[in-house]
């Protein structure tokens, strides 16, 4: 099946700097999805992007499918956006089971 | 966005006692939910696909006499853990798909375990 891998793991900023967060996955995909994982377990989604770009505020996501990538930026950072970033992927079997990366783990100090 | 629903958020049982977690659907139907299970620091691991009206399937590794998955109806999907050990303790969350060409997947709020 597919997989996905993130990079970097751990990611530690000061408060105004910007990130880019990489997602990269083994096959050709139909759902690519960015979650930040709050204290509390849940999962916001913060884009459903299986190519092309897309910006929300202060973030915003880029699938290059073709090359197997997608990458997320986060501009201003702010001591909020601490947490687990993940991307999550299926493959064109389009079942919907969602594989997971392992994860990046950021942390914005002030 | 679609909506799912998942209940309890957060339980303590004891040994040797089930505890069932079920996921809804709020405002779409899903003939197919998804159990995830991720442990303190790790990633989500996809447990057992559960399909309406028939048998769940399993991912390699997932004991189905451990977690039991019922899938009753199209907005309904229920995890039994059975016979809970302290190993069994863990976040667990599942997750519905999106509808037509958009296969966007959407999540509950997750459910912790944590058995005594």
């Amino acid at each position: 099946g597919i997989q996905v891998e993130q990079s970097p793991p751990d990611l530690i900023l000061q408060e105004g700097a910007n990130s880019t967060l990489r997602c990269n996955f083994s096959d050709s995909v139909n759902n690519l999805q960015w979650f930040h994982q709050n204290p509390w377990g849940q999962l916001i989604n913060l884009f459903y992007i299986p190519s092309g770009t897309k910006q929300n505020g202060r973030l915003s996501a880029t699938t290059v499918a073709t090359e197997r990538y997608s990458l997320l930026y986060i501009s201003s950072s702010q001591t909020t956006d601490s947490g687990v970033y993940f991307c999550a992927a299926h493959g064109s079997s389009n079942t919907g089971k969602l594989i997971f990366g392992q994860g990046t783990t950021l942390q914005v100090k002030p | 966005g679609a909506v799912v629903s998942q209940h309890p958020s957060r339980v303590i049982c004891k040994s040797g006692t089930s505890v069932k977690i079920e996921c809804r659907s709020l405002d779409f139907q899903a003939t197919t939910m998804f159990w995830y299970r991720q442990f303190p620091k790790k990633s989500l691991m996809l447990m057992a696909t559960s399909n309406e009206g028939s048998k769940a399937t399993y991912e390699q590794g997932v004991e189905k006499d451990k977690f039991l998955i019922n899938h009753a109806s199209l907005t309904l999907s229920t995890l039994t853990v059975t016979s809970a050990h302290p190993e069994d303790s863990s976040f667990y969350i599942c997750s519905a798909p999106g509808q037509g060409q958009r296969t966007e997947a959407f999540f509950g709020q997750g459910t912790r375990l944590t058995v005594v």
